[in-house]
């Protein structure tokens, strides 16, 4: 069993929709969670990172963290054709260095 | 600074070639790491230093691989004896030691073993 779960997708909404990426993970170490956009033959852009359990919001993001039930998500709002790439969760146990990565949610988005 | 800078882009070698890759970080970064992502995952950890030091290393790191920082700068990572399994993108990133916000990655380079 992967320690970080993410289903690969694709996921396709039309524009406006409310989109919904989840990971799960099985390591309670784990303190630091980020989700990341990898659009095609790029590296990884970080989009939001928490700090522990709750919610953090920006602009048309929200990200979620429940340690408790070691799940995780984020939200995009008002979705876009350029939302359209590939979104990765990451997280960490401390110490500032290695992440680990699910295997990313393929998102498209039509207009 | 325009971020990390990973050379070359795209490399295509032979089975048995080595190839080294080149990585440049965020100037004020001193941690520095390499990843590789296979088509459909994930970024797997491969190593990372900080500073000029080589402080984990991962198992999918054999021996065939090497990376190197000296001077605590750039870094490279050397694949000797390359095999299909190689091929990948291999992604480089950089961070402050204290400071996840920054983690920046660079765009990686493609390699493909035939």
């Amino acid at each position: 069993q992967k320690e970080v779960e993410q289903d690969p997708g694709p996921l396709s909404v039309p524009e406006g929709a409310i989109v919904s990426l989840n990971c799960t993970y099985s390591n309670s170490a784990f303190q630091y969670f980020m989700w990341y956009r990898q659009y095609s033959r790029k590296g990884p852009e970080l989009l939001m990172y928490t700090y522990s359990s709750g919610n953090k919001e920006d602009g048309r993001f929200t990200a979620q963290v429940d340690k408790s039930s070691k799940y995780i998500s984020l939200f995009i709002r008002d979705s876009q054709p350029s939302d359209s790439a590939t979104y990765l969760c990451a997280m960490s146990g401390g110490g500032y260095n290695k992440l680990i990565f699910g295997a990313g949610t393929r998102l498209a988005v039509h207009p | 600074d325009t971020g990390v800078s990973q050379d070359p882009r795209h490399k295509i070698t032979k089975r048995g070639q080595n190839v080294t890759f080149r990585c440049d970080p965020i100037s004020e970064h001193n941690r520095l790491y390499w990843y590789r992502q296979t088509l459909g995952q994930g970024p797997e950890f491969l190593t990372y230093f900080q500073n000029e030091a080589q402080l984990e290393k991962s198992r999918l790191l054999s021996d065939r691989f090497s990376a190197e920082r000296p001077k605590g700068s750039f870094s490279t990572l050397e694949i000797q004896r390359t095999e299909q399994g190689d091929s990948a993108m291999y992604l480089c990133a950089s961070s402050r030691v204290d400071n996840f916000y920054g983690y920046t990655f660079g765009s990686g380079t493609r390699l493909t073993v035939v």
